[in-house]
């Protein structure tokens, strides 16, 4: 089977930019979560998807927003780029929402906002 | 009070010793919780995952839960240089794929 798939693998902007991450889970999963890391504060949720909706969401500004399609991929949008939103952006996966199956992780999108 | 706090380390051991994780939780009411490994430059991965108070073993790995003392451990036995890496601790505060993450503990086994 094939792993969770992030596209673009890097990518630059500048300041008041806004950008947008594309993630496909693994065939058959329909929760796809998003996760920002960086060095000072580690892997932050930014929301979850499932069926489509949203069901949970973090403590990040409304500047980042993400959608689900019916075949489970998923995008994340970021508005109004600021030099602090450089991050690692990683995607899960897993079969339900139910927080006890696995999550496996994406190889993430290096986002470097100059 | 950050929800999952981890010792960032970093932490070093001999090669054959024992490595031992740890990490605590602010939600008492938590029900999952995970050890991931992520290598540099790479995604974290799944180590294991532990429902219930006591310990789960998957070979050399060891976790440990005490959910009265909102405590999770990790333990590697046998350590070898490949487990070199940074662990990350996480937990799942609601009924959703919620989870909350430590900032990662870095282990360094010494040839």
């Amino acid at each position: 089977k094939a792993g969770v798939t992030q596209t673009p693998r890097y990518l630059i902007k500048t300041r008041g930019q806004q950008v947008t991450l594309s993630c496909s889970p693994i065939s058959g999963h329909r929760s796809v979560s998003w996760y920002q890391q960086t060095p000072g504060q580690g892997l932050q949720f930014l929301f979850e998807y499932f069926s489509e909706t949203q069901r949970n969401k973090g403590n990040f500004p409304g500047r980042f927003s993400g959608r689900q399609f019916s075949n489970s991929r998923s995008e994340m949008n970021v508005s109004t780029l600021e030099l602090g939103d450089s991050a690692l952006y990683l995607c899960a996966s897993s079969l339900s929402p139910r927080g006890t199956d696995t999550q496996y992780f994406g190889p993430g999108t290096r986002l470097t906002v100059l | 009070q950050k929800e999952v706090e981890q010792n960032s380390g970093p932490l070093s051991v001999p090669e054959g010793a024992i490595a031992s994780l740890n990490c605590t939780y602010s939600d008492r009411g938590s029900q999952s919780f995970f050890w991931y490994r992520q290598y540099s430059g790479k995604s974290p991965e799944l180590i294991m995952s532990i429902y219930s108070n006591g310990d789960k073993e998957d070979g050399r790995f060891t976790a440990q839960l005490n959910k009265a003392s909102q405590y999770v451990s990790l333990l590697i036995r046998d350590s070898q240089p490949s487990d070199s890496a940074t662990y990350l601790c996480a937990v799942n505060m609601n009924t959703g794929n919620q989870f909350y993450f430590g900032t990662g503990t870095s282990l360094t086994v010494i040839p």
